[in-house]
């Protein structure tokens, strides 16, 4: 089993629904949990991170974390084509500080 | 805030030279960088974790003598890629912590391009 597992996709959405990315990790002791979007050949940018269970809201998108089934996701509301690229969850485990990366999913917003 | 730079953005070099790649925290200090490489297709795979004033961590399977690592200052982190061959030619990006223990968040430089000929 993968530590941190996503869908690789791609999943693709039309302009304006909400598109939903998941993640599910291993590791009951981790402690911190991100989201990182990344462009085909750019490196990753940071969306949004959460520590506690329950939703996270930042503009367009939320994340939710439900530590009790080691699953995180990320909800994109109102998609626009400038939002296709690879989404990225990462998880900091209990191993000094290193984050582990899911194999991404990208992402598609259709016009 | 916390922005992370790199230098060279790309580089092209021959088949047995080695080549510096400079990470740089422009706006915080960082006591950790790390450092990933990421082949076409594929996720990040991290190298090192980089702490300033002490030697580096390497990730198994990565040959500390061939990617060599410094961190020399809380804002400065370079790896060197010594005798490079065509197989080491990869997108070469580093990361720089920000924060402390369960709530430090790590923020990218824009990567560098190697292509080794």
């Amino acid at each position: 089993q993968k530590e941190v597992e996503q869908n690789s996709g791609p999943l693709s959405v039309p302009e304006g629904a909400i598109a939903s990315l998941n993640c599910t990790y291993s590791d009951r002791g981790s402690q911190s949990f991100f989201w990182y979007r990344q462009y085909s050949g750019k490196s990753p940018e940071l969306i949004m991170f959460i520590y506690s269970n329950g939703d996270k809201e930042d503009g367009r998108f939320t994340a939710q974390l439900n530590k009790a089934s080691q699953y995180v996701s990320l909800l994109i509301r109102d998609s626009q084509p400038s939002d296709s690229a690879t989404y990225l969850c990462a998880v900091k485990g209990t191993q000094g500080g290193k984050l582990i990366f899911g194999q991404g999913t990208e992402l598609s917003v259709k016009p | 805030g916390a922005v992370v730079s790199q230098h060279p953005s790309w580089v092209i070099c021959k088949s047995g030279t080695s080549v510096k790649i400079e990470c740089r925290s422009l706006d915080f200090q960082a006591t950790t960088m790390f450092w990933y490489r990421q082949f076409p297709k594929q996720s990040l795979m991290l190298m090192a974790t980089s702490n300033e004033g002490s030697k580096a961590t390497y990730e198994q399977g990565v040959e500390k003598d061939k990617f060599l690592i410094n961190h020399a200052s809380l804002t400065l982190s370079t790896l060197t890629v010594t005798s490079a061959h065509p197989e080491d030619s990869s997108f070469y990006i580093c990361s720089a912590s920000v924060g402390h223990g369960g709530t430090d968040t790590q923020y990218f430089g824009p990567g560098t391009r190697l292509t080794v000929l």
